[in-house]
């Protein structure tokens, strides 16, 4: 099955400062990998997706971008602020079987 | 924006016991799943339902769990005698029937068996 590998664990940087986390997968047949926010006592929340059709999406200051070859995808958070901190998870996934296989999540801390 | 609810939003319950977490899925949604996130852990897939018939599960979801959809709205995890480490937050999800899989989650159900 799937396997997503996903890092750092930890991740804190100085507010306008970006942060990138960054995931590999295993399976060529994952073609649909999104990105997740998880605020504390809360369910994980779509911030971008990216389909394997595309190298790159972007929006606002979330960037993500994906190597098929290579079997990894980054998520780029520019301008970081502390309201963008969180638990952030990347999943794959074949948009055929439709369940996501999740990493292991980053925990950003954006300090002021 | 329709969300996904989840009820109850936190249970306790003596081991051994059954326990339903209820969800209500997006109402135009075709796909439903259930994941769970042990606490600080990562979140995991338990199953997944569509045509009202489990499409697929994980190594997890063993003969103790159960899915239903009873009326068309509502869908629901059964534990059926729970143990000390099914304490996990349950996530409820679901997506359209296109193929753009995006999967919508709920807020969750924080189940602690003790």
């Amino acid at each position: 099955g799937e396997n997503v590998e996903q890092h750092p664990s930890t991740l804190s940087v100085q507010e306008g400062d970006s942060a990138v986390i960054k995931c590999t997968y295993s399976d060529s047949a994952s073609n649909y990998f999104p990105w997740y926010k998880q605020e504390l006592g809360k369910g994980p929340q779509l911030i971008i997706d990216i389909r394997s059709n595309v190298g790159e999406k972007k929006d606002q200051r979330i960037a993500v971008t994906l190597n098929k070859t290579a079997k990894h995808f980054s998520l780029h958070i520019t301008e970081t602020q502390p309201e963008d901190s969180a638990v952030y998870f990347c999943a794959a996934s074949n948009m055929n079987a439709g369940k996501s296989t999740f990493g292991d999540g980053t925990t950003l801390t954006v300090k002021p | 924006e329709p969300e996904v609810t989840q009820t109850p939003s936190h249970q306790v319950t003596q081991m051994g016991q059954e326990v339903i977490l209820r969800c209500v899925p997006i109402s135009n949604h075709l796909y439903f799943y259930w994941y769970r996130q042990i606490l600080g852990q990562k979140v995991e897939f338990l199953v997944s339902f569509y045509n009202n018939e489990i499409s697929e599960k994980s190594e997890i979801f063993d003969d103790q769990f159960s899915v239903e959809r009873p009326d068309g709205s509502n869908f629901t995890l059964k534990i059926r005698s729970t143990k000390l480490e099914d304490s996990a937050m349950y996530f409820c999800a679901s997506r359209t029937g296109s193929p753009g899989n995006t999967i919508y989650f709920g807020e969750g159900s924080w189940l602690t068996v003790v």
